[in-house]
Order: structure tokens, then C-alpha cells, then sequence
């Protein structure tokens, strides 16, 4: 079946740096765009980025652009998440998240499947 | 960006009860729309998306309907299982993916 593992979360400083992974499992990761999602304690969700398929597409959050720098590796089907500048405000649970379907034929791309998570705490 | 506001912020109802939780776009986003189930601690799952279509294995009586600006999620039938956050969200395009705020649903 299909399986998200995020690694890589933490404590760190403000305005250090943290790398989040995301084994993916039970799919053929290379025909699907994947995305970032984070919750901060308590609160809703929010979109972080999004990668095409082949990885040649991304778009941020405004939150989060020129800071944070998805990619992926369809040969080791992992999803990376790179954050620099880190602030309290990036503070959260980081979601990684597959879409519903891929390919032209495919108008609705919602997200089917989420990791478990991985907490970032940004604290001095 | 386009903002998704989620109506009311929590509410209350029996078992049995028909629910009715609201989100509204600032701008039409067709049928763009999903709904997530949050249960305490756990991963959002997703419930409906292109508006009304159920996502397999999620019971019937979760519905949901709408277009352009307004949507609604229903659920017939209240159930204990149901207690969660539940979030509507607009995947139209990124970067203009947005989440409402979230429903909390509670068992009175």
C-alpha cells in the first residue's frame, strides 16, 4: 500500500538551517507531483510547496519562498524539504503529501495520502 | 491568494444529527474544492474532492456539493467516529492552495 515516511525534523535554532526527507512507498512516485503541508501546534493546515513529477516545477508558499527549497529523487523516490532561515513562525508539523492522480487526463489533484508527520520546533 | 473561510469554527450536535459545515473562496474556484477529516492526533484524510465526489472507502453519509464561491460538506447522520476537524481546501492551482481554518465537530 501506499506509505509516506518523513524523517529529518527537530529542534533547531532560529535562523539555522533543517533538511525534512520523505520515503515513499507502494506507488510509482515518478508520475506523481507531491507537496508540503505544515500545522503549527494547534492550528489549521497550510500549503508549504509543490513539485511536478519530473521535478522540474516547484512553487512556495509566500511564507516560505527564497527560505525553503523542495526537491526530489525518483530513483530513490524521496521527497526533500530544505529550510533555511528558520524562524518560531516555521514551527509546526511537516506533512508530505501525494496527489490523488497524475497524467493529463487528471483535472483534480487533491491530496489522497500524507505522511505521519514530522515535527520542527524553532526555539532558542 | 485566494482565501477559503470555513463556517462556524466549531459546533456541536448529537448522534443522529445532520451536520452542515460551510466554506466560502473569495474567488470562484469551480469545482476545485476538497474536504479533509482531522481526528484528534491523527493524519487529514481525505473525504470529497472535485466538490461532491466521495473519495473511496469514506462512508455515504458524507456528502458534499457546491461550485464557484460556496460549498458545503453534510454529513447525514452524526456518528461518534466523526469527532475530528474537518478542513475544506482549494487545489486549483499553486501557488494558490489554501486550507480553511477548520471546523472542530464535537459529540454533545
Amino acid at each position: 500500500q501506499v506509505q509516506l515516511v518523513e524523517s529529518g525534523g527537530g529542534v533547531v535554532q532560529p535562523g539555522r538551517s533543517l533538511r525534512l526527507s520523505c520515503a515513499a512507498s507502494g506507488f510509482t512516485f515518478s508520475t506523481y507531483g507531491m507537496h508540503w503541508v505544515r500545522q503549527a501546534p494547534g492550528k489549521g493546515l497550510e500549503w508549504v510547496a509543490e513539485i511536478s513529477d519530473d521535478g522540474n516545477n516547484k512553487k512556495y508558499a509566500e511564507s516560505v519562498k527564497g527560505r525553503f527549497t523542495i526537491s526530489r529523487d525518483n530513483f530513490d523516490n524521496t521527497l526533500d524539504l530544505q529550510m533555511n532561515s528558520l524562524g518560531p513562525e516555521d514551527t509546526a508539523v511537516y506533512y508530505c503529501a501525494k496527489v490523488l492522480c497524475s497524467g493529463s487526463s487528471c483535472p483534480h489533484r487533491p491530496f489522497d495520502c500524507w505522511g505521519q508527520g514530522s515535527l520542527v520546533t524553532v526555539s532558542s | 491568494d485566494i482565501q477559503m473561510t470555513q463556517s462556524p469554527s466549531s459546533l456541536s450536535a448529537s448522534v443522529g444529527d445532520r451536520v452542515t459545515i460551510t466554506c466560502r473562496a473569495s474567488q470562484g474556484i469551480s469545482n476545485y474544492l476538497a474536504w479533509y477529516q482531522q481526528r484528534p492526533g491523527k493524519l487529514p484524510k481525505l473525504l470529497i474532492y472535485a466538490a461532491s465526489t466521495l473519495q473511496s472507502g469514506v462512508p455515504s453519509r458524507f456528502s458534499g456539493s457546491g461550485s464557484g464561491t460556496s460549498f458545503t460538506l453534510t454529513i447525514s447522520s452524526l456518528q461518534p467516529e466523526d469527532v475530528a476537524s474537518y478542513f475544506c481546501q482549494n487545489y486549483n492551482s499553486a501557488p494558490s492552495i489554501t486550507f480553511g481554518q477548520g471546523t472542530r465537530l464535537e459529540i454533545k
